[in-house]
């Protein structure tokens, strides 16, 4: 069975930083894996997906990347602006099938 | 395209009432999801479509609930009896086969259920 984990389950930073979410799974027989933006009371919004085939996906200040054979994927965030603060969501899809994390929890404060 | 379109956006209901809710997935996608979203226990799966038909519904927390795909454009997912517990909100969402296309999963807005 499929297993994400993502890391921090919390962050809050200072406008401006750069920064670096987590994703892990344990099953590297994957189709993609997606990266979604929720805010509070809102539906899952999609930023960025991967295809198995590929290594990193890339919009705006948003990059992802994908390393299937240690099985983690990394969400960089550049130049963080409060409008960021939201959780944010990593799918895995194997078997059809989508598998999400935890989330990380992400405050930008001015 | 208008996106995954879910109704109603918020239900409140008292235990013991049936639940039903509504989901329009994205024109021309064959995989339908239902999920429910609670902070205890994160997002989960509760059944999933393709096609039309369900494919792995072991996802369902008990026989109180069911879901339905009649035709492509629509689905429902049942709650009878409702309890407090079953309060949460709950999500649809669809896509085209990773094997065909990108595979990318999009989401309707929820609908939250109350159960007093």
């Amino acid at each position: 069975k499929q297993e994400v984990t993502q890391i921090p389950a919390a962050l809050s930073v200072p406008e401006g930083e750069n920064l670096v979410l987590n994703c892990s799974f344990t099953d590297s027989a994957i189709y993609n894996l997606q990266w979604f933006r929720q805010d509070p009371g809102k539906g899952l919004t999609s930023l960025l997906l991967i295809q198995s085939s590929q290594r990193e996906q890339t919009s705006g200040r948003l990059n992802a990347s994908l390393d299937k054979s240690s099985g983690r994927s990394t969400l960089y965030i550049a130049a963080s602006q409060p409008g960021d603060s939201a959780t944010y969501l990593c799918a895995v899809r194997r078997s059809y099938i989508p598998t999400f994390g935890r989330g990380t929890s992400l405050i930008v404060h001015p | 395209d208008a996106g995954v379109i879910q109704s109603p956006r918020h239900e409140v209901t008292e235990m013991g009432q049936e639940v039903t809710l509504r989901c329009k997935p994205i024109s021309g996608h064959d995989y339908l999801f239902w999920y429910r979203q609670t902070m205890m226990r994160g997002l989960e799966l509760l059944i999933y479509f393709n096609n039309n038909v369900p494919i792995d519904d072991s996802g369902m927390p008990e026989d109180r609930f069911s879901a339905k795909m009649p035709n492509a454009s629509f689905s429902t997912l049942k709650i009878q009896p409702s309890e407090p517990r079953d309060s949460a909100v709950y999500f649809c969402a669809s896509s085209f086969s990773p094997e065909q296309g990108t595979g990318e999963l999009f989401f309707g807005e929820g609908s939250r259920l109350t159960v007093l």
